[in-house]
């Protein structure tokens, strides 16, 4: 079975300070991959995807892909209170559509 | 506006009961998928669709059942072979031909009483 996994956390960080999340996966012919936020109580919403190995920005989001390590991290820089969630990796499976999500890192910004 | 609409948004279950949640999409996604989510776990695939009148079992289909009869709607059903069925269930569906990623609803909120 396919695995995605994530450190737990929490991981707590000031405001203003950056927040480095990490993922690693099994399936070593994975192409696509996803940074999902999830506030409590809430579904998940989708922050970046990156397919090539290297950096991808997006504002304060920086996903970071290498898939010879199997592993993918996203920083969040000038983390604000509103940062505030947990944070899901997710991966398509080489084969086929479907994504496996890992467990989640939760992220508390303290002000 | 194009979206994901899961209902209802609470759901209680008395023991020994089938109940059915709806998830309905107008984004003309082909593929629909259900999770369910226990907390402070990851997401967990139960079933999948990715054309009508077809889908598969994924991780933890056992007291579960859905049906695919319209490319808008993929229903779920606990049933009450699923012992456990306390949880968050997320519908989501995505275009594969054009994106990848997913597109969740809003979730329904199942408790047993």
């Amino acid at each position: 079975q396919k695995e995605v996994e994530q450190n737990s956390g929490p991981l707590s960080v000031p405001e203003g300070a950056i927040a480095s999340l990490n993922c690693t996966y099994s399936d070593r012919g994975s192409q696509s991959f996803f940074w999902y936020r999830q506030y409590s109580g809430k579904s998940p919403e989708l922050i970046m995807s990156i397919y090539s190995n290297g950096d991808k920005e997006d504002g304060r989001f920086t996903a970071q892909l290498n898939k010879a390590s199997q592993y993918v991290s996203l920083l969040i820089r000038d983390s604000q209170p509103s940062d505030s969630a947990t944070y899901l990796c997710a991966v398509k499976e080489a084969a086929g559509n479907k994504l496996t999500f890992g467990g989640g890192t939760r992220v508390l910004v303290k002000p | 506006d194009g979206g994901i609409t899961q209902s209802p948004k609470y759901l209680f279950r008395k023991e020994g009961q089938n109940v059915t949640l709806s998830c309905e999409q107008n984004l003309n996604h082909d593929a629909m998928y259900w999770y369910r989510q226990d907390p402070g776990q990851g997401l967990r695939l139960i079933y999948y669709s990715q054309i009508v009148n077809d889908f598969q079992k994924g991780d933890i289909a056992e007291g579960y059942s859905v049906s695919r009869e319209k490319k808008e709607s993929f229903p779920l059903t606990v049933t009450s072979a699923q012992k456990n069925p306390t949880a968050f269930y997320l519908c989501a569906s995505s275009f594969p031909q054009v994106y990848p990623g997913y597109t969740f609803g809003s979730g329904t909120r199942l408790t047993v009483v």
